[in-house]
């Protein structure tokens, strides 16, 4: 399977807890992104890389949420110290920046994050 | 006002009919408009996309897009069940980023 792959898919935590999720992109693509998205609404940005550097965060995000993308490959989001309104779908997405139409964005399944 | 708007609908249509999908936009320097589709769920599809005024067509599914009205539309002929799902408008603003609406819920009824 050569699309983007996150994992876990489901996620339940406790309130005050660490959660940590991976997303592999696309391997030819340098970019990736990571979005949010509650029930009957379109996907929040979060942030996005472009190889390992991290070229933009929303600045809705709070401190507690973090993201990294080491080796330009696979990228991992952090949250500490959940709380309950951080449950929603963590949507990983890549694209590559070559020519026009680079903003094609391919999605992973998501990570379903539960906060109890 | 919200960046991309979008009715959230649902909007039902009866199977073949067209389906008329709307979206609007605030960044005048918009340069691309995406159209994804996401059945419950999964997560989104990207199904079309646009660059410059006009029609775009793709088997069953036409964009459009005036940039003047700062409006884009996605036109499903010959509706089918299968279509049945929220449909996200996203754009790019000359950012590195997609911004999306808040999706269209389409039931196609039998």
């Amino acid at each position: 399977d050569t699309g983007v792959s996150q994992n876990p898919r489901h996620k339940i935590t406790k309130r005050g807890q660490n959660v940590t999720f991976r997303c592999d992109p696309i391997s030819e693509h340098n970019r990736l992104y990571w979005y949010r998205q509650t029930l009957g609404q379109g996907p929040e940005f979060l942030t996005y890389f472009q190889n390992e550097a991290q070229l933009e965060k929303s600045r809705l995000l709070s401190d507690r949420f973090s993201a990294e993308r080491p080796k330009g490959s696979f990228s991992t989001l952090e949250i500490q110290r959940t709380e309950q309104g951080d449950s929603a779908m963590y949507l990983c997405a890549s694209s590559s920046n070559r020519g026009r139409g680079n903003e094609k964005l391919f999605f992973g399944s998501g990570t379903q994050l539960s906060v109890l | 006002q919200k960046e991309v708007e979008q009715n959230s609908g649902p909007l039902s249509v009866p199977e073949g009919a067209i389906a008329s999908l709307n979206c609007t936009y605030s960044d005048r320097g918009s340069q691309s408009f995406f159209w994804y589709r996401q059945y419950s769920g999964k997560s989104p599809e990207l199904i079309m996309f646009i660059y410059s005024n006009g029609d775009k067509e793709d088997g069953r599914f036409t964009a459009q897009l005036n940039k003047a009205s700062q409006y884009v539309s996605l036109l499903i002929r010959d509706s089918q069940p299968s279509d049945s799902a929220t449909y996200l408008c996203a754009v790019n603003n000359q950012g590195g980023k997609l911004i999306f609406g808040q999706g269209t819920e389409l039931s196609v009824k039998p």
